[in-house]
């Protein structure tokens, strides 16, 4: 397969520990947040989804946590797994306001050393 | 699986050509969102098309146009193609438009290159 990203940030995490992929959003009026995983080759994947109205929430082995205050949004996977191995990336858009499109961020790559 | 599919899944053109890149959306979706992925980058958005118009746009010029059909399906049109245009094209599927959708769902991409 095609790679999606020669010169991403890399986060490389033994099998098994958990993993943190950290993003800065843009727009502080954004209100909806998704985190999306794309292998190569593939189109992306969504994971998990968050409003602004909450801080944390939990999905199978995935967690995302949101900061407004400072615009930071991070995904937590739990036992990671070799499978877990692709480029993560977070995005944004205005639900309460119009229709503006998805944002997305620039992406991490996530290596899993077995 | 999505349910999403694009076709080309690969193609190579040389500058000023034009091309064209189709999208099959999920089994009732009535959007399809247009974006391009360059090397290294996330996707952009280049526009959403929904009941057969378009429906948002972002920083594209001109000559990137689509089409939505009655059957939700979509084209992407390329004209006077450049260099700086290789990318990978991803089309997403969705119920509903941005401002009261969930998920979208996203096909694997037409890899086009630009010579």
């Amino acid at each position: 397969g095609e790679s999606v990203g020669l010169h991403l940030p890399t986060l490389s995490v033994q099998e098994g520990d958990n993993s943190i992929i950290n993003c800065a959003y843009s727009n502080s009026a954004s209100d909806y947040f998704i985190w999306y995983k794309q292998e190569s080759g593939k189109g992306p994947q969504f994971i998990i989804d968050i409003r602004s109205n909450m801080d944390k929430r939990q999905g199978q082995r995935v967690t995302v946590l949101l900061n407004k205050t400072v615009k930071h949004l991070s995904l937590q996977i739990a036992a990671t797994q070799p499978g877990d191995s692709a480029v993560y990336f977070c995005a944004e858009n205005i639900r309460n306001s119009g229709n503006t499109p998805l944002v997305f961020g620039k992406g991490t790559r996530l290596s899993v050393i077995a | 699986e999505t349910g999403v599919t694009q076709s080309p899944t690969h193609l190579i053109k040389t500058r000023g050509q034009q091309v064209t890149l189709r999208c099959s959306s999920q089994s009732g979706h009535n959007t399809v969102s247009w974006y391009q992925q360059a090397l290294g980058q996330g996707p952009q958005f280049i526009f959403q098309y929904y009941r057969e118009e378009e429906n948002g746009r972002g920083n594209f010029p001109p000559r990137f146009s689509g089409l939505q059909f009655p059957n939700y399906s979509s084209e992407l049109n390329v004209n006077a193609l450049e260099l700086d245009d290789s990318a990978l094209y991803l089309c997403a599927s969705s119920l509903g438009t941005f401002a009261n959708t969930g998920e979208l769902f996203f096909g694997e991409g037409s890899r086009l290159t630009v010579l």
